[in-house]
């Protein structure tokens, strides 16, 4: 079956630092893959997606690769800001439905 | 666009009373999804609808738990006798037709649900 693995959490960061949350994942065939995230109090949206291999999702300075040899899709963004704090979902669908499989979440909290 | 509309936003309620969560989609989506989140279990997909029809419940945990979807703009989520154990945040999110595994999902605001 579909699976995604994200790494153990919370992630605390300094304002301008660089960021990677690490997404691994298990599937047949050809999935495709997502990054959402969560705001405090509210609900999950959308920050990016790739749809094949060697796609790159980017959005709002947010970057991730989907690398089908490592079945990875690591979130990166060069320089955090406070405003980045919230819980980051990693995701996949697979199949001739819009079903996604969630990975756990992982909290990233930025101080000034 | 209004986005996903949940109600009620929060509920408190005793155990043993019934609760009835509600979810209006966004117009033209045509897939319907009900979540879970806990801290301890995180995300989890209790049942989804296509054109009205449930598709997978198989994420709903007992028969406490019902959902329904009468028309394209409205859905249920039902637990009834509720207990502390099903406190949480529901999500309900939509999803446009098209091809489908490439489609991103629209969640709602979310209902906090506390029994007492």
């Amino acid at each position: 079956g579909n699976s995604v693995t994200q790494m153990e959490g919370p992630v605390t960061l300094s304002e301008e630092a660089f960021l990677t949350i690490n997404c691994t994942y298990t599937a047949t065939g050809y999935p495709s893959l997502f990054w959402y995230v969560q705001y405090p109090g509210e609900g999950l949206q959308l920050l990016l997606k790739a749809t094949k291999a060697d796609d790159k999702g980017s959005n709002k300075g947010f970057e991730a690769t989907y690398r089908k040899e490592t079945t990875s899709f690591h979130l990166e963004k060069g320089s955090v800001q406070v405003s980045d704090s919230a819980v980051y979902f990693c995701a996949l669908s697979n199949g001739a439905n819009s079903k996604l499989t969630f990975g756990k979440g992982i909290t990233l909290s930025v101080r000034p | 666009d209004a986005g996903v509309i949940q109600s009620p936003r929060h509920e408190v309620t005793e155990m043993g009373q019934e609760v009835t969560l509600r979810c209006k989609p966004i117009s033209g989506h045509d897939y319907l999804f009900w979540y879970r989140q806990t801290m301890m279990r995180g995300l989890e997909l209790l049942i989804y609808f296509n054109n009205n029809v449930p598709i997978d419940d198989s994420g709903m945990p007992e028969d406490r738990f019902s959902a329904k979807m009468p028309n394209a703009s409205f859905s249920t989520l039902k637990i009834q006798p509720s207990e502390p154990r099903d406190s949480a945040v529901y999500f309900c999110a939509s999803s446009p037709p098209g091809l489908a595994s490439v489609n991103e999902q629209f969640f709602g605001p979310g209902t906090r649900l506390t029994v007492l």
